[in-house]
């Protein structure tokens, strides 16, 4: 079954500077990459989502790129806010399989020091 | 047009107690899938129903069942509670088993004492 890889688990960033927030995959038949941020307490809330059939996506300051070959895709997030700090999870799926579970990542707890 | 709803939101129960929690999906939706999330934790998935059958399950023991109800609407079912059963339980809908667009309901924070 699909497994997937998440780095780092603990990131701390100045106001202003870029995260990154890489994952790997290991099922080939995953095409949908969504990437989710979670406030303490909340549930989790989907922040930017990629298909297969896109290398990048971008929404403002958040992007998300795919490589499709080495199976690993990433969350860019620049010019950093304190808002941002949260934890975010990338998760994998066989979109329009017969069956469809998201499997996701352990997360990454992202820290904006002001 | 309603976002997918649970309920309770908290719960407090005792080791080897049963419980029972509820989801709605979104308007429109007629897929439940429902994770466990523990604390410091990624969701995990424990099943999918779909048109009243459960579908899909992931690696939770029978103590885990669920139903799903012809409005579309979904319970999870814990029964014999652990200590390790405390977590949050998320329910996501989605139109039809395999599609994307999973937004999570506010989830069900249980306790087990």
């Amino acid at each position: 079954g699909e497994n997937v890889e998440q780095h780092p688990s603990t990131l701390s960033v100045q106001e202003g500077d870029s995260a990154v927030i890489k994952c790997t995959y290991s099922d080939s038949a995953s095409n949908y990459f969504p990437w989710y941020k979670q406030e303490l307490g909340k549930r989790p809330q989907l922040i930017i989502d990629i298909r297969s059939n896109v290398g990048e996506k971008k929404d403002q300051r958040i992007a998300v790129t795919l490589n499709k070959t080495a199976k690993h895709f990433s969350l860019h997030i620049t010019e950093t806010q304190p808002e941002d700090s949260a934890v975010y999870f990338c998760a994998a799926l066989n979109y329009g399989g017969s069956q469809g579970n998201l499997i996701f990542g352990k997360g990454t707890k992202l820290s904006v020091k002001p | 047009d309603a976002g997918v709803t649970q309920s309770p939101t908290h719960l407090i129960k005792t080791r080897g107690q049963q419980v029972t929690l509820r989801c709605s999906p979104k308007s429109g939706h007629d897929t439940v899938s429902w994770y466990q999330q523990a604390l410091g934790q990624g969701p995990q998935f424990i099943f999918q129903y779909y048109e009243e059958e459960e579908r899909q399950r992931g690696n939770f023991p029978d103590r885990f069942s669920g139903h799903q109800f012809p409005n579309y609407s979904s319970e999870l079912n814990v029964n014999a509670l652990l200590l390790g059963d405390s977590a949050l339980y998320l329910c996501a809908s989605s139109l039809k088993p395999g599609l994307a667009g999973r937004r999570f309901g506010p989830g069900t924070r249980l306790t087990v004492t």
